[in-house]
């Protein structure tokens, strides 16, 4: 149980282009999903809460009109990175709150942005 | 903002022995949650501890939440090459729904 999926698990896109990030929980229904960027040997660092059928809450410095958050239903949020650059290069993962479980979070496999 | 102080940075040990790894807060936390992640993977929830003093174990995982609430340690026994990965504890503050991660723990086993 408590699974999280992501898609793509890799992209490789050019300059200018938007990117959508797609998460989703498979056998449990999320209200909260968290999105977070993972830079090389780092820890984990959250960039916005999506919160299902309400605007995301995002963090300081996190641009909310470049990187577009939505929670459509309780089994599925997207992250659009919009007007990419090679800056927003990075690995992306999602989690989910499971109602049930407190405040435990089930992290997606992630997704490796390349900006070219 | 809260931070959560990870302990060893990294280790590098001989298969079989046993691991401690610990986190420290200088708040109290309600949720303490340790997770694993290998290279290009999420990662992946090994224990959730809920209540201080609870001690969970997972195999050969044991985790404990401490008693004053500001601290966890995560220790595995009997150690093997796939234990090699990094290893990150969370807390939940009280009040918050957002988690608060330590830097991580990098694990090397020499078989």
């Amino acid at each position: 149980g408590a699974v999280v999926s992501q898609h793509p698990s890799r992209v490789i896109c050019k300059s200018g282009t938007s990117v959508k990030i797609e998460c989703r929980s498979l056998d449990f229904q999320a209200t909260t999903m968290f999105w977070y960027r993972q830079f090389p040997k780092q820890s984990l660092m959250l960039m916005a809460t999506s919160n299902e059928g309400s605007k995301a809450t995002y963090e300081q410095g996190v641009e909310k009109d470049k990187f577009l958050i939505n929670h459509a239903s309780l089994t599925l949020s997207t992250l659009t990175v919009t007007s990419a650059h090679p800056e927003d290069s990075s690995f992306y993962i999602c989690s989910a709150r499971d109602l049930g479980a407190q405040e435990t979070q089930y992290f997606g496999p992630g997704t490796r942005l390349l900006v070219l | 903002g809260q931070q959560l102080n990870q302990s060893p940075q990294s280790m590098f040990i001989q298969e079989g022995e046993d691991v401690s790894m610990n986190c420290t807060s200088s708040s109290i936390f309600n949720t303490w949650l340790w997770y694993k992640q290998d290279p290009g993977e999420g990662p992946v929830l090994l224990i959730a501890l809920y209540k201080a003093g609870e001690l969970t174990s997972n195999g050969r995982l044991t985790a404990q939440f401490g008693i004053t609430r500001k601290d966890s340690f995560l220790n595995i026994s009997a150690s093997i090459p796939s234990d090699v990965g990094i290893y990150f504890c969370a807390g939940a503050p009280s009040g918050g729904n957002k988690l608060v991660f330590g830097a991580g723990t990098i694990l090397r086993v020499k078989s």
